[in-house]
């Protein structure tokens, strides 16, 4: 069964850096996933499509603080100079071999 | 610039129809996939179907499978989900959403429908 796990929650400082992950479940480590943003009372907002290479596309006007690495099962979203506007529920979806569209539960990531 | 443009907010009673709409602008409306995405309150994101305007072919994630129907108008740019009989666990928001193909994601989003569903 095609499951992405994430964890419920992320805190870092203003100016930092936080790394969330997704975990493809057993079976689909080579699968693509993409992430996705939603900030509070706001609709979700396209970050990128990450390979299991971890290349990735991002979506427009994605800001080069937003990047995207791989390993294994494990798929990363890292941002860097954390500013108050990344606070926001980050979501991982993948799609299997095609019509599916699985998320992940979300990780909710708070800015200190 | 790709917009999806979703129907205002709903406010219905168990029972009754219901038809939420997603109008596709700047870009070609028939060569991609229109997924819709419910949002319970509270809670995560779940995938529910696409349809292909082109050809009007949806597809159902089988937990939505006889819930809903999702259709298109590819003559007015515009893709549907309908409900025949609403229940109070439907209350949510309704997302639309872009896919290119069945094997990339989700690269659009619509600024989301919230349905409320009380009697």
């Amino acid at each position: 069964q095609l499951v992405l796990t994430q964890s419920p929650s992320a805190s870092a400082s203003l100016g930092a850096s936080v790394k969330l992950t997704c975990t493809l479940s057993s079976g689909h480590s080579s699968y693509a996933i993409a992430w996705h943003q939603q900030q509070p009372e706001k609709g979700p907002r396209y970050l990128m499509k990450l390979n299991s290479d971890g290349s990735h596309r991002k979506g427009d006007g994605i800001p080069d603080r937003f990047s995207g690495s791989s390993s294994g099962a494990e798929r990363y979203l890292t941002i860097s100079s954390l500013q108050s506007e990344d606070e926001a529920d980050y979501y991982c979806q993948t799609w299997g071999t095609g019509i599916r569209g699985e998320f992940g539960g979300g990780t909710k990531l708070t800015v200190l | 610039e790709v917009q999806l443009v979703q129907s205002g907010a709903e406010v219905k009673k168990p029972g009754e129809s219901l038809e939420i709409s997603c109008k596709g602008s700047g870009y070609s409306f028939t060569k991609y996939w229109i997924g819709w995405v419910r949002q319970m309150p509270g809670k995560g994101l779940e995938w529910m179907g696409v349809i292909f305007p082109g050809d009007s072919d949806p597809r159902y994630s089988p937990s939505f499978q006889g819930q809903v129907t999702i259709s298109a108008d590819k003559s007015i740019s515009t893709a549907y989900m309908q409900w025949s009989s609403l229940k109070a666990s439907d209350t949510a928001m309704y997302y639309c959403a872009r896919r290119s193909t069945l094997y990339d994601p989700i690269d659009y989003w619509g600024q989301g429908t919230q349905v409320t569903v009380s009697s």
